[in-house]
């Protein structure tokens, strides 16, 4: 079975540039994630769809952030303007649902530098 | 609200020492409780779970218990390789089912 997959694995921008990050979930999983992970810290909850309807984006700056899953299949994750504060790796995950014992499978991350 | 705290790290072990690595929670309820892990370079991935009390979920070697009576999920190896090397989180499925995290454990494994 194939992973999430996730694009590009590295960006590099400048302040105030616009960025965009795309994610492939494993085929079937109704529930797809986006966080943000700071180095040495453990990883944020952007927002959380349930099929193409978003379940909770309480998390999400959304003066300049922005997500969207069409199709309830892909989705991608857009920053603008990115700030310095924005340098982490953003992580895609998906779930078959989404109850509490349900296992959340990761791609590999896209590692955001804003310089 | 619901919270994680784990070991600071980094932990540094010689090869096929024992590894506890400590995580407690606070939480409403009786969560799903899981430790992830991940690899240089990788992404993260499930290592194993519990999801009620006195559970324990093993994988690869590892294990943790799921004891509600000390609100811990402490992960256990009896001997640690040099593969094992990464960074450990803890984390629980909050009432809202959204996973609350631990800050990570980075472990370090000599030869």
């Amino acid at each position: 079975e194939a992973g999430v997959a996730q694009s590009p694995r590295y960006k590099i921008i400048e302040k105030r540039q616009s960025v965009a990050f795309w994610c492939n979930p494993i085929s079937g999983h109704a529930t797809l994630y986006w966080y943000q992970q700071i180095l040495g810290q453990g990883p944020k909850l952007l927002i959380q769809f349930q099929n193409n309807g978003v379940v909770d984006d309480s998390q999400l700056p959304k003066d300049r952030f922005s997500a969207e899953r069409l199709k309830g299949v892909d989705s991608t994750l857009k920053i603008q303007p990115a700030k310095l504060e924005d340098s982490a790796v953003y992580l895609c995950a998906s779930s078959l649902g989404h109850l509490a014992g349900d296992t959340q499978y990761f791609g590999p991350g896209t590692r955001l530098t804003v310089l | 609200g619901d919270s994680v705290t784990q070991m600071e790290g980094p932990v540094t072990l010689s090869e096929e020492a024992f590894l506890t690595i400590n995580c407690t929670y606070t939480a409403t309820g009786y969560p799903s409780l899981f430790w992830y892990v991940q690899y240089p370079g990788e992404g993260l991935q499930l290592l194993l779970k519990a999801t009620k009390a006195d559970d324990k979920g093993s994988n690869k070697g590892f294990e943790a218990t799921y004891r509600k009576e000390t609100t811990s999920f402490h992960l256990e190896k009896g001997s640690v390789q040099v593969s094992d090397s990464a960074v450990y989180f803890c984390a629980l499925a909050a009432s809202n089912y959204q996973l609350i995290w631990g800050a990570g454990t980075k472990l370090i494994i000599k030869p």
